[in-house]
């Protein structure tokens, strides 16, 4: 079956550095996508990664290795704003979404 | 950039009633609309995929008869839940792509504000 993990939640204090990671298995390989939802909001586009590396988009970083299964998005110098949750979806062959459960971020003062 | 603009936001029904949501792609044209649902705490969840002019495609275990979707239009996609349940209490989401092609590597999805539900 195809299956994508990430942390259920995770905390970290504001000003401070957090890595959420995502490993996946999935029939194909066509991308991944992270999006951040703030409560009771819909999901809104963060990053995409289709090759192996790290992409850099201002406090937000996204690395991927496809032969791991693995990614991570990287929060620099967090804010409080920054609390929400965080998913993470794989684009399989057949382009369609799998997605993750989410991490719930708490961001402490 | 892209906008998806989702109606009603919130909407509260009785048990038996039918409620309509609209998905409206604002300065872009949706061929494929997707629709999702999304219970506290847990993922989104794909219902169907929406494409304009024919049939949605439905996902294992989502009943096309009691959510029923047309997308009649490039910008225009609606779901229907019918004889609402206190079980169908859902957050419901709306998608579209806007990059021409929904089923390209690089597709993004923008998604409207979502529409909560509560039937009584």
């Amino acid at each position: 079956g195809q299956n994508i993990d990430q942390p259920t939640e995770m905390t970290a204090t504001e000003g401070a550095i957090v890595q959420i990671n995502c490993t996946y298995q999935t029939s194909g390989f066509n991308g991944l996508f992270w999006y951040q939802q703030h409560a009771g909001e819909a999901p809104t586009f963060l990053s995409y990664n289709v090759l192996d590396g790290l992409e850099e988009k201002g406090r937000f970083s996204s690395f991927l290795s496809r032969s791991k299964g693995y990614s991570y998005l990287l929060l620099k110098e967090l804010q409080m704003k920054d609390s929400a949750s965080y998913l993470c979806a794989v684009m399989d062959s057949n382009y369609q979404l799998i997605w993750g459960a989410g991490t719930k971020l708490i961001i402490k003062p | 950039g892209a906008v998806v603009s989702q109606h009603p936001s919130r909407v509260i029904c009785k048990s038996g009633t039918s409620v309509k949501i609209e998905c409206r792609s604002l300065d872009f044209q949706a061929t494929t609309m997707f629709w999702y649902r999304q219970f506290p705490k847990q993922s989104l969840m794909l219902m169907a995929t929406s494409n304009e002019g024919s049939k949605a495609t439905y996902e294992q275990g989502v009943e096309k008869d009691k959510f029923l979707i047309n997308h009649a239009s490039l910008t225009l996609s609606t779901l229907t839940v019918t004889s609402a349940h206190p079980e169908d209490s859902s957050f419901y989401i709306c998608s579209a792509s806007s990059s021409g092609n929904p089923y390209s590597g690089a597709n993004v999805l923008t998604f409207g504000a979502g529409s909560r539900l509560t039937v009584l």
